[in-house]
């Protein structure tokens, strides 16, 4: 009964390739997101979506492509892996998207590119 | 430099002892955000504040919005409070502190 579920939790994958990350809420939120967090620990914001609209894209590459086919959804296809894409992402929801808001987390995707 | 610091980056405390995080910003903010996050991994909202003082148990969170500072404090520490701490200020989208690692030794 999660409220914000990603999958997979761990993802190894060779340099090249391509990979997807999925995120579902079932909390009836408006704004989904992505965070990346590197290996110190630092977080910052990839994409935002309200409503399936794409609302903040924070100078992420190309290759990274967030998909959300409804509000409850949203998925992260990554292209063309590179070495420095290795990080934990996480995936949020909150209410409505003011960034007043209470933010809810998935429990996150290791991705490890080899 | 990054726009929301925190300090410590680590500490170490014993069991019981009351620890103090520091946040201070240097944007314009409509509030200011605490995460926990735990070994496992998983993050969890703590605290959203505005303006003066929020108590979830044995912690509290304070903002001073004229000085750009907030602190969370923790009471009566214990083991399981051990965990990276993240301050997060709001402005259109969350900008996120350096994390303060916290060890709780019994």
């Amino acid at each position: 009964d999660t409220a914000v579920s990603q999958t997979p939790k761990y993802l190894v994958t060779q340099m090249g390739n391509d990979k997807s990350i999925k995120c579902e809420q079932n909390l009836g939120h408006d704004t989904m997101y992505w965070y990346k967090q590197d290996s110190k620990k630092f977080l910052k914001i990839m994409f935002s979506y309200n409503n399936k609209e794409l609302i903040i894209n924070e100078t992420v590459p190309n290759r990274f492509s967030p998909k959300s086919p409804d509000k409850a959804h949203l998925n992260l296809h990554i292209n063309s892996l590179e070495l420095g894409d290795s990080a934990v992402y996480f995936c949020a929801s909150s209410q409505e998207g003011g960034a007043g808001e209470k933010l809810f987390f998935g429990s996150g995707t290791q991705l490890s590119v080899l | 430099k990054n726009e929301v610091e925190q300090s410590p980056q680590n500490l170490t405390a014993q069991e019981g002892e009351f620890i103090t995080i520091n946040c201070s910003y240097s944007v314009g903010i409509s509030a200011l955000h605490w995460l926990q996050q735990h070994p496992g991994g998983g993050i969890v909202s703590l605290f959203m504040l505005s303006s003066g003082k929020k108590k979830h148990g044995r912690l509290i969170a304070t903002i001073n919005i004229q000085e750009k500072h907030s602190s969370l404090h923790i009471t009566a520490s214990h083991p399981r409070d051990s965990a990276v701490y993240i301050c997060a200020g709001a402005t259109n989208k969350l900008i996120f502190g350096t994390g303060t690692l916290l060890a709780v030794q019994p």
